[in-house]
């Protein structure tokens, strides 16, 4: 069965600092997702990749898909405290655009000011 | 404004007896799915539809029914709740087709007695 890694399980970087965040998959990846939660409340969609080499970004959060599709990689730059929180990647495994998700263990983020 | 209700947010309940969560979207979203997210084992899908009449399983579909007769509406059913099925529930829905989002609801947390 396919599975997401995600690394590193947590992390804690000074205020200003860049973080990568990485997601990889045994399988092709169609449909690589970023989502955002703070604990214990809802998650926040962050955006999706699908194309292999395709480059997202939003405000200072940037995700890539890597050529191969089986790894995406999410960067923030000059980290600020808002963006502290549990990082999650998820994957479509029903072939793309079906909605059939799985997901990774998740990254937690500290950022301290 | 876009959003996906769940209800109720908090449930104490005992085994066996029925219970249904509601999720409702009000963006005229094709794509819905129940989560649910168990600490050590992630977030995991549970079912989820891609259009009304249309629902199929996703990771951990035991124990847990669904029914996708409105657009809007996508209801999680617990025939018979057992004490395996405390957990923290979410509700998402998605539009396709270009916009790529996703729609999170606020979260269930479920106990079972």
């Amino acid at each position: 069965s396919q599975e997401l890694e995600q690394s590193p399980q947590s992390l804690i970087v000074q205020e200003g600092k860049n973080l990568t965040i990485n997601c990889t998959s045994s399988k092709t990846l169609y449909g690589l997702y970023w989502y955002k939660q703070k604990y214990g409340e809802g998650l926040i969609f962050l955006m999706m990749l699908q194309k292999g080499g395709e480059e997202k970004s939003h405000e200072k959060i940037t995700a890539k898909l890597d050529e191969k599709k089986q790894q995406s990689s999410l960067h923030i730059t000059a980290s600020q405290p808002s963006h502290a929180g549990i990082y999650l990647c998820g994957a479509d495994i029903g072939g793309g655009a079906t909605n059939k998700l799985i997901f990774g263990t998740g990254t937690l983020l500290a950022v301290q000011p | 404004e876009a959003q996906v209700t769940q209800n109720p947010r908090y449930l104490i309940t005992v085994t066996g007896k029925k219970l249904t969560v509601t999720c409702s979207q009000n963006m005229n979203h094709e794509y819905m799915s129940w989560y649910r997210q168990d600490p050590g084992l992630g977030l995991r899908q549970i079912y989820y539809s891609m259009n009304v009449e249309v629902t199929d399983k996703g990771d951990v579909p035991e124990g847990y029914k669904v029914s996708r007769k409105e657009k809007r509406n996508f209801p999680l059913i617990l025939e018979s709740p057992s004490p395996n099925q405390t957990s923290l529930y979410f509700c998402a829905s998605t539009s396709w087709g270009g916009a790529e989002t996703q729609y999170f609801g606020p979260g269930t947390r479920l106990l079972v007695l």
